[in-house]
């Protein structure tokens, strides 16, 4: 099955630096690449996805980039700021109603 | 429109008991995902249903299992609780045979097992 490999698993950037995140992915039929933001104690929520029919995708200052020969997509914060501080975790699924595989996640600490 | 919500919140339970837990989806939705995210991991995936049938599995034994209702509401039940099981237990909703393939997630309930 599907295996989801996330690095680094903590991320500490000063305020106004961008982070970025990484993931790789092992099933190559996967097609559907979500990041969540997890808050302590609060749900995950989506912030940006991206399919693989896409290289890119941006959101003001997030994106996501995709690389699908290499089978690995990243997560880019840029000028961060104190509330992006949070645990972030990518996904990936074929989409349909099969399920989402996550990563075990990155503590990104964003000191001001 | 209303969000996915879950109950109960908290849940303390001793090792051998059973549990409940419940999910009211997504307006619109039809599928409904439960997760278990272990303390400091990613949610692992539990099993899924549709059209209420379990529609995929993850390696979860068979002391959990679970419903779907007809207007797509869903119980999670883990039955002879070992200590391992204390997590927060998530669920996801999503509508499947359409273009999004978001899943809106439920805030959760925190099981603890003593």
């Amino acid at each position: 099955g599907e295996n989801v490999e996330q690095h680094p698993s903590t991320l500490s950037v000063q305020e106004g630096d961008s982070a970025v995140i990484k993931c790789t992915y092992s099933d190559s039929a996967s097609n559907y690449f979500p990041w969540y933001k997890q808050e302590l104690g609060k749900r995950p929520q989506l912030i940006i996805d991206i399919r693989s029919n896409v290289g890119e995708k941006k959101d003001q200052r997030i994106a996501v980039t995709l690389n699908k020969t290499a089978k690995h997509f990243s997560l880019h914060i840029t000028e961060t700021q104190p509330e992006d501080s949070a645990v972030y975790f990518c996904a990936a699924s074929k989409g349909g109603n099969t399920p989402l595989v996550f990563g075990k996640g990155t503590r990104l600490s964003v000191i001001a | 429109e209303t969000g996915v919500t879950q109950s109960p919140t908290h849940l303390i339970k001793t090792r051998g008991q059973q549990v409940t837990l419940r999910c009211s989806s997504q307006s619109g939705h039809n599928t409904v995902s439960w997760y278990q995210q272990a303390l400091g991991q990613g949610p692992q995936f539990i099993f899924q249903y549709y059209r209420e049938e379990e529609n995929g599995r993850g390696n979860f034994p068979p002391r959990f299992s679970g419903l779907q209702f007809p207007n797509y509401s869903s119980e999670l039940n883990v039955n002879a609780l070992e200590l391992d099981d204390s997590a927060l237990y998530l669920c996801a909703s999503s509508l499947v045979g359409s273009e999004n393939y978001g899943y809106t997630f439920g805030s959760g309930t925190r099981l603890t097992v003593v």
